[in-house]
């Protein structure tokens, strides 16, 4: 399973577009990136998933280079309520479905 | 989108006694369910891979005779926390893939103390 490695915090302030950088070099062919996002005392929330170039849906943004070896998650506009921890994850979308490998992820702080 | 529910959503036990978490998938049947823990400010850590109609595979170093699967059913996956110690307090959340969209599903989470 590729390692991710992404900041451990990040601060932005309300209207603002945030991006979350993650890396994982040694991502293998057949893997997907995929985002989760996750409030305290709940589970992690799907944000967006993909495999290549620029995924885009209602809520993000998900760009990865042509390497794969990093993407880029982009959220338009933060509020206060996008405060909370996102993950990036990688991993194989095979017969039995993904298994995740979770790191800290980024603990992102939207200010007033 | 696919939903996936624990219960309880909070339990309190005393140390020694045997704990049930159920986790289903309300809308979709699902192989494979996964399992984690989450302890305070950190990630959420894998236990095991729960598939239907077989035998839990356990990470290392969590034990299988102590955090006990069954995966009797497409939407019902359970873990019991058997002779339940203080240190085993904390969040547990499962999922669930979803093989038509190849997402994986979170559950709401329990937490469990143990006094």
């Amino acid at each position: 399973l590729a390692k991710t490695t992404q900041p451990i915090s990040m601060d932005s302030y309300e209207g603002q577009e945030v991006n979350i950088t993650c890396s994982h070099n040694n991502i293998a062919t057949n893997d997907y990136i995929t985002w989760y996002q996750q409030f305290p005392s709940q589970g992690p929330r799907f944000i967006i998933q993909g495999y290549k170039t620029k995924v885009t849906n209602e809520v993000a943004s998900l760009f990865i280079p042509a390497d794969r070896k990093s993407s880029t998650l982009s959220l338009p506009r933060v509020s206060l309520s996008d405060t909370a921890v996102y993950y990036c994850l990688v991993g194989e979308r095979d017969n039995y479905g993904q298994n995740f490998v979770f790191g800290p992820g980024t603990r992102l702080s939207v200010l007033p | 989108g696919a939903v996936v529910s624990q219960h309880p959503s909070w339990v309190i036990c005393k140390s020694g006694t045997s704990v049930k978490i159920e986790c289903r998938s309300l809308d979709f049947q699902a192989t494979t369910m996964f399992w984690y823990r989450q302890f305070p400010k950190q990630s959420l850590m894998l236990m095991a891979t729960s598939n239907e109609g077989s035998k839990a595979t356990y990470e290392q170093g969590v034990e299988k005779d102590k955090f006990l699967i069954n995966h009797a059913s497409l939407t019902l996956s359970t873990l019991t926390v058997t002779s339940a110690h203080p240190e085993d307090s904390s969040f547990y959340i499962c999922s669930a893939n979803s093989l038509s969209s190849y997402e994986q599903y979170f559950g709401p989470g329990t937490r469990l103390t143990v006094t």
